[in-house]
């Protein structure tokens, strides 16, 4: 069965700091790979998603992440968090075409810190 | 479009009660998908549809919950009767076919069961 695994539960990062979420994943195959934000009383927003090709994926409010299939990530990166950025962070991954049960991690809480 | 709706927002009940919550996803949207949120077990799928038919309910946790989706613009997720260890965040997604991962979420139902 597939997995996700965030190890981080929460990362406090100072605001124009990089930042690095964590992604693991456990599947057969390749699978399709996403990561989604969800601010505080919000619901899920889909940030970047992976299918195939480039594994350098670009993403809304300047982020991005990379595919590394030799170490089973796909962490999300941005260059200089800003305070808006503060929220919950989910990777998700899904079967190759069999798009429709995603299962998603548990999540990372980001702080952002003035 | 307005998005995902979800009624109510917050709900507080006692536990023996009915409780129903609603949705009525994004016009022309395909798929309907039904997640719980709780700290303990992250966000997990309950039940999704295509074409107002269900797919896969293996996610419901018990009897206790049944879901329907009587037409393309609305869905509703019954409990009956709730127990306090339902109380978490319900949220409703909906989703293109040709796009079915990009799964648009409502702002979630926070439900309280005392």
């Amino acid at each position: 069965a597939q997995s996700v695994t965030q190890p981080d539960i929460h990362i406090t990062v100072s605001e124009g700091a990089s930042l690095e979420l964590r992604c693991n994943y456990s599947y057969g195959a390749t699978p399709y790979l996403f990561w989604y934000v969800q601010s505080p009383g919000q619901g899920l927003q889909l940030l970047l998603k992976y299918f195939s090709g480039d594994t350098l994926v670009q993403g809304i409010k300047g982020f991005e992440a990379e595919f590394k299939r030799s170490q089973s990530s796909f962490n999300l990166r941005k260059p200089s968090v800003h305070w808006s950025d503060a929220a919950e962070y989910f990777c998700a991954v899904c079967p190759a075409g069999g798009y429709q049960k995603v299962t998603f991690g548990t999540g990372t809480k980001l702080q952002v810190i003035p | 479009d307005a998005g995902v709706i979800q009624s109510p927002r917050h709900e507080v009940t006692e536990m023996g009660q009915e409780v129903t919550l609603r949705c009525k996803p994004i016009s022309g949207h395909d798929y309907l998908f039904w997640y719980r949120q709780t700290m303990m077990r992250g966000l997990e799928l309950l039940i999704y549809f295509n074409n107002n038919v269900p797919i896969d309910d293996s996610g419901m946790p018990e009897d206790r919950f049944s879901a329907k989706m009587p037409n393309a613009s609305f869905s509703t997720l019954k409990i009956q009767p709730s127990e306090p260890r339902d109380s978490a965040v319900y949220f409703c997604a909906s989703s293109f076919r040709d796009f079915a991962y990009e799964q648009y979420f409502g702002p979630g139902t926070r439900l309280t069961v005392t």
